[in-house]
């Protein structure tokens, strides 16, 4: 079935920094990806859509320039949190569909300190 | 507005019992429905996906209905486990648009002994 591989699983940082999460598709070409945030106990929230070659598509009061993202192939797209702070420590998940399938990612932890 | 509604927002049923978790929704033009299971810290992992003409699948111990007409699906769990405590995800795929997939919020199941 497909597969969706995040990297890493959790993440510890210092404030200030940038880090950056990878989504892969193993084994099908994912034609969009979707990125989503989670506090505990509370629901995913979609932070933005991105399709292979153009810009990402952001849901209204996620920064674009913190929340950087690239998908510069079918199979990969990156989020990159820039300038990290503790209010961005959060559980981020990821997704990827091609026409039928829609497969999450096992998502990563990021803890900034 | 493309909306998806999940009830209850929580449940704690006893090990062995059944239950049944509820996904209305409003959103249109209908592709196809689908039901997740979210364990604490991991990604949502697919239960069951269904089209218009679909009225029951079932996948194990989990089967989901749709109504099409009424926009409505259920999820029945049958005797149930402690490993089935998790969040249940409602997600409805739209035919068209540009936003494509809107979640439901999720019900947290509680199994407990």
């Amino acid at each position: 079935g497909a597969v969706v591989s995040q990297h890493p699983s959790w993440v510890i940082c210092k404030s200030g920094t940038s880090v950056k999460i990878e989504c892969r598709s193993l084994d099908f070409q994912a034609t969009t990806m979707f990125w989503y945030r989670q506090f505990p106990k509370q629901s995913l929230m979609l932070m933005a859509t991105s399709n292979e070659g153009s810009k990402a598509t952001y849901e209204q009061g996620v920064e674009k320039d913190k929340f950087l993202i690239n998908h510069a192939s079918l199979t990969l797209s990156t989020l990159t949190v820039t300038s990290a702070h503790p209010e961005d420590s959060s559980f981020y998940i990821c997704s990827a569909r091609d026409l039928v399938v829609l497969t999450f990612g096992a998502g990563s932890r990021l803890t900034v300190l | 507005k493309n909306q998806v509604e999940q009830s209850p927002q929580s449940l704690i049923i006893l090990e062995g019992k059944n239950c049944t978790l509820q996904c209305n929704y409003t959103v249109s033009p209908f592709s196809n429905l689908r039901w997740y299971k979210q364990d604490t810290g991991r990604g949502p992992v697919s239960l069951t996906i269904m089209t218009f003409s679909e009225n029951t699948k079932s996948n194990g111990r989990y089967t989901a209905t749709l109504d099409a007409d009424t926009k409505q699906s259920s999820l029945h769990i049958t005797a149930s486990q402690l490993s089935d405590s998790a969040s249940y995800i409602c997600v409805v795929s739209l035919n068209s648009g540009n936003t494509p997939l809107v979640f439901g919020k999720g019900t947290r199941l509680s199994v407990i002994a």
